[in-house]
């Protein structure tokens, strides 16, 4: 079956730094892919929509100076979390629309701003 | 726009019991449904998606749902529940075409008692 792979799992830096997600489709094509932030006990927010060789789609509200999407090939979208602050400590999430009509899900990256 | 209602934010049931985890969509065009099932600290896990035809859809881990057209429902079940599902469980809806973006219902915190 589709396998999305997501790196790191999770993740601890200082505020002010940057920090790079990565989200990989690995036994399939994925044109389109998705990016969400989960905080604690509530469901999945879409941040953004991400295209192959295309900028990517914000959802409203969302900062794209501050979470920067990339989707440079096929197989790869990666999240970077630009001047990271405390207040964007989250679990985010990566998802990739796969052959059936379904979406897979990477596992996740806990990112901890100190 | 779309939108996904759980019903029940927590469902708490004994284990070999049978569950029902309610969910209510309101979209103005026709949409693909999913139930996706999240353990703790991890990402998202399919366990079935209706896309047309057949109205009752099985899924993994012995869970089925059925899609209500006219109740704009598509409810999960399982006849008989093991401490292993304890879990959230989250609806999705997308438009019906393929790689779109998901929206996500608030979740149902399944807890399975001995």
């Amino acid at each position: 079956g589709a396998v999305v792979s997501q790196h790191p799992s999770w993740v601890i830096c200082k505020s002010g730094t940057s920090v790079k997600i990565e989200c990989r489709s690995l036994d399939f094509q994925a044109t389109t892919m998705f990016w969400y932030r989960q905080f604690p006990k509530q469901s999945l927010m879409l941040m953004a929509t991400s295209n192959e060789g295309s900028k990517a789609t914000y959802e409203q509200g969302v900062e794209k100076d501050k979470f920067l999407i990339n989707h440079a090939s096929l197989t790869l979208s990666t999240l970077t979390v630009t001047s990271a602050h405390p207040e964007d400590s989250s679990f985010y999430i990566c998802s990739a629309g796969d052959r059936g009509y379904g979406y897979t899900f990477g596992s996740g990256t806990r990112l901890t701003v100190v | 726009a779309q939108s996904v209602t759980q019903l029940d934010s927590q469902v708490p049931v004994f284990e070999e019991a049978p569950v029902e985890l309610r969910c209510n969509y309101s979209s103005s065009v026709s949409v693909y449904l999913f139930w996706y099932v999240q353990y703790p600290n991890q990402g998202l896990q399919l366990l079935l998606k209706y896309l047309s035809g057949s109205t009752l859809v099985k899924g993994i881990n012995g869970f089925e749902a059925e899609f209500n057209k006219s109740q704009t429902s598509f409810h999960l079940r399982k006849p008989s529940v093991h401490i292993s599902d304890t879990a959230e469980y989250f609806c999705a809806v997308s438009e019906p075409q393929g790689a779109q973006k998901l929206v996500f219902g608030q979740g149902t915190r399944l807890t399975i008692n001995p």
